[in-house]
Parts: structure tokens; sequence; C-alpha cells
């Protein structure tokens, strides 16, 4: 069970925008540590979407943006294109029981 | 620009140890702050962060995996390897090395990844 949890599937029309929860705990995300996305297209090693919460590295769109409160973060992706279908995971770091580097469990996005 | 390539047996059997080597290209391993991870996927499934290393030997492993764990670093060879011992069908996965820009932050640098099979 991934300690954080994202929804499965999320899914939107061209052009539309749609958001990727990301829940966590006291232990990670709500302890204050920054939360990463990644993009991961079919049969590809993930890319780093966004870092540090609400960072792009050069290159990722600004149709790509991150937030955190409390205990989650959000991925928000506007004006949807065809080539965003993909799964998005977040990550973040944990520090139950000795500290580690943790994943949700990914989300499905869909461009209908 | 700095690349990660995996390398390593696409087949291992049960009770055996996998071993995987990711090779540092572009770049040297013992540059700045960055750590030096591992991170699997089984089929069809999600990310799973194994370990990590910084250049000078340090190391931080997944606690559900640690006693199978051993992540080493050779700088001599601008290479990073990862030995998980006692593999069953369920370490079936694409192994995946990469970069992350400090202890918290980002996975930056991605290999390619090579699939692993454990069978007999």
């Amino acid at each position: 069970q991934p300690v954080l949890t994202q929804p499965p599937s999320v899914s939107g029309a061209p052009g539309q925008r749609v958001t990727i929860s990301c829940t966590g705990s006291s232990s990670n995300i709500g302890a204050g540590y920054d939360v990463h996305w990644y993009q991961q297209l079919p049969g590809t090693a993930p890319k780093l979407l966004i870092y540090g919460n609400s960072n792009r590295p050069s290159g990722v769109p600004d149709r790509f943006s991150g937030s955190k409160s409390g205990t989650s973060a959000s991925l928000a992706i506007s004006g949807l294109q065809a080539e965003d279908e993909a799964d998005y995971y977040c990550q973040s770091y944990d520090s139950s029981p000795s500290g580690w580097r943790v994943f949700g469990g990914g989300t499905k996005l869909t461009v209908l | 620009q700095l690349q990660l390539q995996e390398s390593g047996p696409g087949l291992v059997k049960p009770s055996e140890t996998l071993s995987l080597t990711c090779i540092v290209s572009g770049g040297s391993i013992s540059s700045g702050s960055y750590y030096w991870g591992w991170v699997r996927q089984p089929p069809g499934k999600g990310l799973e962060w194994i370990g990590s290393i910084y250049y000078s030997g340090s190391t931080y492993y997944n606690p559900s995996l640690k006693s199978r764990v051993t992540i080493s670093v050779d700088t001599s060879k601008n290479q990073f390897s990862l030995k998980l011992s006692s593999v069953t069908a369920a370490d079936t996965a694409v192994f995946y090395c990469a970069r992350h820009t400090s202890w918290l932050g980002g996975m930056d640098v991605w290999g390619q990844g090579t699939t692993v099979t454990v069978s007999s």
C-alpha cells in the first residue's frame, strides 16, 4: 500500500483542466517535506515534471503546475493535450520509521 | 548531457542475488551534492524507491527492502551498483537508476530502465 494516496485515474477533454491529488500524512507531506511529480509516458522512464512542490524544470510547459497544502499536494494540468495522456506519480520523503523516499500509487490520465 | 545506463542480467533464479550496474556518462558521479538511486516498477504497478547512495559511500535504503539490498559506488569507473539478495517472483520488475539533486530533491535524470525477471 503506497504511503501517498493518489486517485487511480482521471480524465478530461482536450483543452480542459484536470487536477491530480496526492494525500499524505504528518510524517511526510504534513511534516513539510517537498513533493515532486513525475510523468511516465507508456513504455518509458519517468520524467521529473514538478520539483519542490511547485517548480518546473527547464522545458516543462507552464500548463503544468503544482501546489501543496497541509498533508496534501496537487498537480494541475491546464489546456489538456493528447500527448499528456500518461501516468503521473507524486513523491516525497517520510520520516517514519527511519526516513525514506516514498511514491504515490500513480494516476492514469486519459485524454478523452 | 548526463546520461545513465543500467546493465545486468535480465533473468535471475529464485533465491539468487540480482545484480545491476548503472553507468554514468556525461558528468562525474563525484560532483556536486547529487545522490544516486534505484527505483523499481513491477509489471503494471507503480514506482518503488529501493535506495540511494552518495558518492562518499553513504547509503539509504527502503526499510522494507533493507535486509536484502546493498548499493555501492565505484567513483573510478563512474558507476554505482545494486544487489538484491534472496529474490522471488515478486521482485520481477523494471529497474531504473536515477539521480536526485539533493537528499530530499527530485529525481531529475533517469536511465531507460532494465527488465529483470525472476524465474527458474
